[in-house]
C-alpha cells in the first residue's frame, strides 16, 4: 500500500494562476479531506468528502473547489491563486462509517507559494 | 464550531524527563480526541487517541488522559528520547465525523 499520496511536493504560482493539487489513496477509504497548515494555527479543514460524488465545505473553503468522482482521488483546485493561499496543504483519508476506527491518515503534503 | 486550545507552544526537556502537553476543547458533543506527531517535512501521524467513554489510555511511553467535565485532555510522554523531538497536535471531533479541529501545535525539543 502506498497510503495517501500527494503531488506535487512543491509549487510556486503567480497571483491569479490556477492549479490542481492531487491526492490519491489506495486503502479504499470512504472519507477524504483537505487541510491547510499555517504557522501557529495548526491544521484547518478546507473541504471534505464522505464518499464518491459527495463533498462539503470545512472551516476555510473560500478560494478552493473539490470534486470526488472516484473513491481513490480527491483533487483540490485553486481557481485564482492569492498570496493568502501560501501554505502547506495536506490530504487525509479514513475508513469513515464503514470502519471501526476514526484514524485519519495524512499524505506528505504540498508546499505552495503564491507570489 | 469546535475550538481547541493547546499549551505550551514550545517545550524543551532533558532526555529521560517527562513531557506534558495540555489541550482544552469547547464543544461538549466532541467525543474523539486524537494526538498527532509531525516530523519535519512530513505529514501528521497518529500516535494515540482516546474516546470520551475512557479516562486514560496508555501505549508504552505515551499516555493520554481525558477530563470530560472540565473539557480538557493531555498527552504525557515519559522517558523522553531524541526521536521524540517533533511538533505534536491535539484534535477533537465527534464519532465518525470527519471534521477534526486541531490545536495550534507544540514543538517539543528533547535535549541530549
Amino acid at each position: 500500500n502506498a497510503g495517501v499520496t500527494q503531488t506535487p511536493k512543491f509549487q510556486v504560482l503567480k497571483t491569479g494562476q490556477s492549479m490542481t493539487l492531487q491526492c490519491a489513496q489506495d486503502m479504499n477509504h470512504e472519507y477524504m479531506s483537505w487541510y491547510r497548515q499555517d504557522p501557529g494555527m495548526g491544521l484547518r479543514l478546507i473541504h471534505y468528502s464522505v464518499g464518491a460524488g459527495i463533498t462539503d465545505q470545512g472551516e476555510v473553503p473560500n478560494g478552493y473547489n473539490v470534486s470526488r468522482s472516484t473513491t481513490e482521488d480527491f483533487p483540490l483546485r485553486l481557481l485564482s491563486a492569492a498570496p493568502s493561499q501560501t501554505s502547506v496543504y495536506f490530504c487525509a483519508s479514513s475508513y469513515g462509517t464503514s470502519g471501526n476506527t476514526d484514524t485519519q491518515y495524512f499524505g506528505p503534503g504540498t508546499r505552495l507559494t503564491v507570489l | 464550531g469546535e475550538n481547541v486550545e493547546q499549551h505550551p507552544s514550545t517545550l524543551s526537556v532533558q532526555e529521560g524527563d517527562s513531557a506534558v502537553i495540555k489541550c482544552t476543547y469547547s464543544d461538549s458533543a466532541s467525543n474523539y480526541f486524537p494526538w498527532y506527531k509531525q516530523e519535519l517535512g512530513k505529514g501528521p501521524q497518529l500516535i494515540i487517541d482516546i474516546r470520551s467513554n475512557v479516562g486514560e489510555k496508555k501505549d508504552q511511553r505515551i499516555a493520554v488522559t481525558l477530563n470530560k467535565t472540565a473539557k480538557h485532555f493531555s498527552l504525557h510522554i515519559t522517558e523522553t528520547q531524541p526521536e521524540d523531538s517533533a511538533v505534536y497536535f491535539c484534535a477533537a471531533s465527534q464519532n465518525h465525523d470527519y471534521k477534526l479541529s486541531f490545536g495550534a501545535g507544540t514543538t517539543v525539543t528533547v535535549r541530549a
